[in-house]
């Protein structure tokens, strides 16, 4: 069954102290890697696509990366504004997205 | 900017009412998607649409169904509404291998 597994389900960051997010998966065929931010009571917000193993996207303080079993997000002098809940799916060709349980982000000044 | 609109942020109905959640996309996706989320449950699939007038059965669609008369809206209906569903409903559109764009959610609370 295909399945998509994030950790830590939470995590306590100070300002400025970098950490990653991890994200596994066993799918059948990956079609596409996907990660979200979300903010409490709103839609998810779409951060980056990642199709093949290796390749990598940046944005601001995040960076993501993809290998053939998981991806991270790793997150470099954190602000108390990227707290929020952090969600990874995959596409395992099936026209509809996995996703993992999400990790709750909380970065304090 | 694409958008994916739903039509309200909060509702609060009475069990047995027959609820309407709508969504509406305006970037010609013929994939969109119904989920709840609850804490500790994360995003479950309720129901998606491939093209109007499909529909197809998510992960937990007992105790609702869908409408898709028009390419750009999926509604989402509960028959009989019941305490267990309260939760927040999230609806989403994609093309083909992008990702979904997810609109802004209802917050849905049944007494």
């Amino acid at each position: 069954e295909d399945q998509v597994t994030q950790s830590p389900e939470a995590l306590r960051l100070q300002e400025g102290e970098s950490s990653s997010l991890n994200c596994s998966y066993t799918v059948s065929g990956l079609r596409g890697l996907f990660w979200y931010r979300q903010d409490p009571g709103k839609g998810p917000e779409f951060l980056f696509t990642l199709y093949s193993a290796g390749e990598e996207k940046e944005k601001e303080r995040l960076k993501a990366t993809l290998t053939k079993k998981e991806s991270f997000l790793h997150i470099t002098a954190p602000k108390p504004e990227d707290s929020a809940t952090y969600l990874c799916a995959v596409d395992n060709q099936g026209g509809k997205l996995i996703f993992g349980q999400g990790t709750e982000l909380s970065v304090k000044p | 900017d694409v958008k994916v609109t739903q039509s309200s942020r909060y509702l609060v109905k009475r069990t047995g009412e027959k609820v309407f959640l709508e969504c509406v996309q305006d970037m010609d996706h013929e994939n969109m998607f119904w989920y709840r989320q609850d804490p500790g449950l994360g995003l479950r699939l309720i129901y998606f649409s491939y093209d109007v007038k499909m529909k197809e059965k998510g992960d937990i669609p007992e105790g609702y169904s869908v409408s898709r008369e028009k390419k750009e809206r999926f509604s989402l209906i509960l028959e009989s509404a019941s305490t267990n569903q309260t939760s927040m409903y999230l609806c989403a559109s994609r093309l083909q291998r992008d990702g979904y764009t997810f609109g802004s959610g209802t917050r849905l609370t049944v007494v």
